[in-house]
């Protein structure tokens, strides 16, 4: 079983700061994904990294897949309260069709 | 591009009664569809992975009887609980991707349902 460690499970921030999520496994996965997902609503898509070492940035936000390719971090600059939301990295393990989830990190951006 | 509507958004229904969930790609062919469920506070959990054709793959735990799932068409799959009980209440969640490989999984909105 290919596990996603997600860290920290919850985190409350002023408006304009910064904040790391982690994304951990002792698996190998050929490419891991972040998605947010807000209430009631399904995950949305922000980023597919595939390559170990690659960096993504979107606007405020910078994704790392580490160079084994077992983690992942999304940094978030600045944060703003539209930033909030549940946060989920998910990937596809070495030869598995299945996407495997972390349990997210729940991010509150206080005005 | 890439969206998934997912009908109905809510739903509320009486024990015994069964419930239709549908999931469509509104502008690509989904080759594989996938239905999730997520409890309160918690992740999603893959229930069925389908390929348009043919029968679904269910997760272990899963019960097939219980959780039909129909996949006729490229861009409509459709989850049907059956004999709803209020241990089945849960957020249900369908995603389809292009492949049937490794590929991009794009999510509809999501079903809330609740069995009474």
């Amino acid at each position: 079983t290919q596990l996603l460690e997600q860290s920290p499970q919850f985190l409350s921030i002023q408006e304009g700061e910064n904040l790391t999520v982690y994304c951990n496994s002792s698996s190998v996965f050929s490419s891991l994904q972040w998605y947010r997902q807000e209430p009631g609503e399904g995950p949305v898509l922000l980023v597919t990294v595939v390559t170990g070492g690659e960096v993504k940035k979107l606007k405020r936000l910078t994704f790392q897949f580490g160079d084994a390719r077992k983690d992942s971090s999304l940094h978030i600059t600045a944060a703003q309260p539209g930033d909030t939301g549940l946060y989920l990295c998910a990937g596809y393990g070495a030869g598995s069709y299945q996407l495997t989830f972390g349990k997210g990190t729940k991010l509150s951006v206080i005005p | 591009g890439a969206v998934v509507s997912q009908h109905p958004s809510w739903v509320i229904c009486k024990s015994g009664t069964s419930v239709k969930i549908e999931c469509r790609s509104l502008d690509f062919q989904a080759t594989t569809m996938f239905w999730y469920r997520q409890f309160p506070k918690q992740s999603l959990m893959l229930m069925a992975t389908s390929n348009e054709g043919s029968k679904a793959t269910y997760e272990q735990g899963v019960e097939k009887d219980k959780f039909l799932i129909n996949h006729a068409s490229l861009t409509l799959s459709t989850l049907t609980v059956t004999s709803a009980h209020p241990e089945d209440s849960s957020f249900y969640i369908c995603s389809a991707s292009q492949s049937r490989g490794m590929d991009t999984q794009y999510f509809g909105p999501g079903t809330r349902l609740t069995v009474l």
